[in-house]
């Protein structure tokens, strides 16, 4: 069974374009979470998706956004990136959003330069 | 305002001996605790949960104890094994608005030496 997918895995850009950053969760799961990992801190809890809804949005600015597809897959997108939004993103899906079953991917390594 | 907190970046354990890591949390509404180990290059790993209903779950090697009061959570690995060199990440979540978000500590590194 595939795991959870995310791409890119490296990431470069400039302060002030825009990311996006992409996962595939793993077949059945309808639920897909977004998490940062900046340096030194723990993962900090950006979005939830199920059923092509957000259900829930952790404390970051509305320039980070996404959705989720008919066939569960997510996007995440950094819109205006700033220096600060350098960091490791992982995604992770489940049935069951109490944590137990999560996934996570490998994540994907941004850079703002 | 970091809710979770581990307060140890490191901890260093001789092979066969007990590996503890500690979390401590000050969201009273926090009612289900999890830990996660993560290897590097890899996304973190489901490894043990609690619900605040209990103070203890043990499954193999790994124990998790739960002190409400205390708001204090703690994982033990015996015997610990060089295997388990890793980032263990305490997390925590409560139902209502902060349903399906988990709240995450720091980060412990382990290093099992054999």
């Amino acid at each position: 069974e595939a795991g959870v997918t995310q791409s890119p895995t490296h990431l470069i850009k400039t302060r002030g374009q825009q990311a996006t950053l992409r996962c595939s969760p793993i077949s059945g799961h309808t639920s897909v979470y977004w998490y940062q990992q900046a340096l030194g801190l723990g993962l900090q809890f950006l979005l939830w998706y199920d059923e092509g809804e957000e259900r829930n949005r952790g404390n970051f600015p509305p320039r980070f956004s996404g959705r989720q597809f008919p066939n569960y897959s997510s996007e995440l997108n950094v819109n205006a990136l700033e220096l600060e939004d350098s960091a490791l993103y992982l995604c992770a899906s489940s049935l069951d959003p109490w944590g137990r079953g999560y996934t996570f991917g490998s994540g994907t390594r941004l850079t703002v330069v | 305002d970091q809710q979770v907190k581990q307060n140890s970046p490191s901890l260093s354990v001789q092979e066969g001996r007990i590996s503890i890591l500690n979390c401590d949390y000050t969201n009273s509404m926090f009612d289900y605790f999890l830990w996660y180990k993560k290897y590097p290059a890899e996304g973190p790993t489901f490894l043990i949960s609690i619900s605040s209903i209990k103070d203890k779950n043990e499954d193999g090697r790994f124990t998790v104890f739960l002190n409400k009061s205390a708001k204090h959570l703690s994982l033990h690995i015996v015997p610990s094994q060089p295997g388990d060199s890793a980032v263990y990440f305490c997390a925590a979540m409560s139902g209502g608005t902060s349903y399906g978000k988990l709240t995450f500590g720091q980060g412990t590194i382990l290093t099992v030496h054999p």
